[in-house]
């Protein structure tokens, strides 16, 4: 029962570099999430995904791009990585949006060199 | 001013004692909200729903005061294993935003 599984666990980049974060889940949720978690920030909502074929900005989504390919799976990625978005990433889902509780993924740390 | 903030502690108490944590969140037509639990280095997990006439699971309860705009949590019989950091989660009245807390740390000692 893996619930959330995101790919790659860590990363290093170089300024400029592109990337995509992967993630999947098999709870057969409607709703997924993309947030970045700062020291001193908290979690702060990237982009998510409310249904398959919908997307949709959070709070930080500048530098940021999402795809829901299907049901299961809702990729992030970094065009044009800056040292900025050194962080580490949390994908989620949840049933539906609204008072849902999330299930998160384990995390990716993403440094930005 | 912040969505929601929290005191990020550390709080050090002992094996034992009962310890309260408050989270404050300024939209007023704010609609649900959530507690997580997020040990170092980990996902945050989901502890408990927080509802309007508060509840309680095990030796945890959480309670929301709307009036003053606070929920609160409360840790009673602490143990080493709740060493973790608490995470609020506090979703607007659109249900398509989520604010997370920066997080209180709490460490017990033995």
């Amino acid at each position: 029962n893996a619930g959330v599984t995101q790919t790659p666990k860590f990363q290093v980049l170089k300024t400029g570099q592109s990337m995509t974060l992967q993630c999947a889940q098999d709870m057969n949720h409607n709703s997924m999430y993309w947030y970045r978690q700062d020291p001193g920030m908290g979690l702060r909502l990237i982009y998510y995904s409310a249904s398959e074929g919908t997307t949709d900005k959070g709070e930080v989504p500048n530098g940021y791009n999402v795809s829901r390919l299907n049901k299961r799976e809702f990729s992030l990625r970094l065009e044009s990585a800056a040292p900025s978005q050194t962080s580490v990433y949390f994908c989620a889902s949840s049933v539906a949006t609204g008072p849902q509780p999330q299930h998160f993924g384990d995390g990716t740390r993403l440094s930005i060199l | 001013r912040k969505e929601v903030e929290q005191d990020p502690g550390p709080f050090n108490v002992p094996e034992g004692a009962t310890v309260a944590f408050n989270c404050t969140y300024s939209n007023s037509a704010s609609q649900s909200f959530f507690w997580y639990r997020q040990d170092c280095r980990k996902e945050p997990k989901l502890l408990m729903s927080v509802y309007s006439s508060g509840n309680e699971d095990g030796r945890f309860t959480a309670q929301l005061n709307r009036a003053s705009q606070y929920i609160s949590l409360l840790i009673r019989d602490s143990k080493l294993s709740d060493s973790a950091t608490y995470l609020c989660v506090v979703i607007n009245s659109g249900g398509n935003q989520f604010y997370f807390g920066t997080g209180t740390s709490l460490t017990v000692i033995p």
